[in-house]
């Protein structure tokens, strides 16, 4: 069983939709979740970062974390065709250690 | 913000030769770097951890005298494919913790797309 599970999609929704990304794992030591956007050919890039359990809030993008589910979500609101990347989850038990990515989920909105 | 660069940003090289990777942190100092690969469609894989001023330390299953890294300044990780083969052909990408206290941020690279012929 892989430590983090994730949807690779491809997931296709028009322009101005709510999209909903979700990740889980089997770790409970996890304690630091993150959502990194990967464009094409390019390293990832911070979009969300959460510790332990609970909502948060940045502009159109929602992260949450249910630890007692082991799950997290990314919801993106008023989606825009330049959101069209892949949106990877990250856990991590503390701050230096090293990270576990899901596998990434195609998004594409369309115009 | 800080930024972390990897140079060259794509390489070609054939069977059977060494290719060096860098990853340098631009604007702060990183003990600690990953290296990490990435296969087409699929997400990132952490093959070691870069210490400065100490051995890395290697993910199970990768080969440390086939990828040999070498973190010798507070600012520079260095990873070479020795031996390359064409299934080392891949996305190859370093990030670095910012190293302030409490700091949960990991910096990455821009990534160095390798093909080997």
């Amino acid at each position: 069983q892989k430590e983090v599970e994730q949807d690779p999609g491809p997931l296709s929704v028009p322009e101005g939709a709510i999209v909903s990304l979700n990740c889980t794992y089997s770790n409970s030591a996890f304690q630091y979740f993150m959502w990194y956007r990967q464009y094409s050919r390019k390293g990832p890039e911070l979009l969300m970062y959460t510790y332990s359990s609970g909502n948060k809030e940045d502009g159109r993008f929602t992260a949450q974390v249910d630890k007692s589910s082991k799950y997290i979500s990314l919801f993106i609101r008023d989606s825009q065709p330049s959101d069209s990347a892949t949106y990877l989850c990250a856990m991590s038990e503390g701050n230096f250690n090293k990270f576990y990515f899901g596998s990434g989920t195609k998004l594409n909105v369309k115009p | 913000g800080a930024v972390v660069s990897q140079h060259p940003s794509w390489v070609i090289c054939k069977s059977g030769t060494s290719v060096k990777i860098e990853c340098r942190s631009l604007d702060f100092q990183a003990t600690t770097m990953f290296w990490y690969r990435q296969f087409p469609k699929q997400s990132l894989m952490l093959m070691a951890t870069s210490n400065e001023g100490s051995k890395a330390t290697y993910e199970q299953g990768v080969e440390k005298d086939k990828f040999l890294i070498n973190h010798a300044s507070l600012t520079l990780s260095t990873l070479t494919v020795t031996s390359a083969h064409p299934e080392d052909s891949s996305f190859y990408i370093c990030s670095a913790p910012n190293g302030l206290a409490g700091s949960y941020e990991q910096y990455f690279g821009p990534g160095t797309r390798l093909t080997v012929t």
